[in-house]
């Protein structure tokens, strides 16, 4: 069945420093792939998404390409600030269906 | 515009005592859904309503039911609270027709179950 794995946490990094959070996936045909984060006391919110091979999904400095070959959907961004400090779901939707499939999410902490 | 909302924010139920969960989405969406959140668990799905009038079981639909009221509310009941039901409850909207859209997340409810 469709699945999404991603790595464990917490990351700590400092400010200013480069983060990656990986996320790789299972899915029988072409999903949509997301991130979202949720900040604490709060729901989850979209941050970024693709919903097909090769599309870079951006927003507030994040970036994730959607890779088909590696079934990869890496989050990344240049420079992180103490107010990114949240939990980061990545998630997919099977193409045309109804249901969501989400990794178990990684905290990232960052120090000013 | 206010997206998906939750009632109530918190609640203390004490083991036994039933409630009922409310969302309301004003995005006009087909699907709805409601998760838990437990510590490191992720989300995990209850039940779901692809559109209005059907409901299907998620991964842990055991001591749960729904109603799909209309096109715009999907209740969550809890029938014997216990202590396992302890958790966050998060409700979610998605537009059914497009194919690939997101879901849309209300803000939670925090339930503790003594």
């Amino acid at each position: 069945g469709d699945s999404v794995t991603q790595m464990e946490g917490p990351v700590t990094l400092s400010e200013e420093a480069f983060l990656t959070i990986n996320c790789t996936y299972t899915a029988t045909g072409y999903p949509s792939l997301f991130w979202y984060v949720q900040y604490p006391g709060e729901g989850l919110q979209l941050l970024l998404k693709a919903t097909k091979a090769d599309d870079k999904g951006s927003n507030k400095g994040f970036e994730a390409t959607y890779r088909k070959e590696t079934t990869s959907f890496h989050l990344e961004k240049g420079s992180v600030q103490v107010s990114d400090s949240a939990v980061y779901f990545c998630a997919l939707r099977a193409y045309n269906f109804n249901k969501f499939y989400f990794g178990s999410g990684t905290k990232l902490n960052v120090k000013p | 515009n206010a997206g998906v909302t939750q009632t109530p924010k918190f609640q203390v139920l004490k083991t036994g005592q039933s409630m009922t969960l409310q969302c309301a989405q004003d995005m006009n969406h087909n699907s709805m859904y409601w998760y838990r959140q437990d510590p490191g668990m992720g989300l995990r799905l209850i039940y779901y309503s692809a559109s209005e009038g059907t409901t299907d079981k998620g991964e842990v639909p055991n001591g749960y039911n729904v109603s799909r009221l209309n096109k715009r509310e999907f209740s969550l009941r809890l029938e014997s609270a216990a202590p396992s039901q302890t958790s966050v409850y998060f409700c979610a909207s998605s537009e059914q027709r497009e194919g690939r859209g997101e879901q849309y997340f209300g803000p939670g409810t925090r339930l503790t179950v003594t």
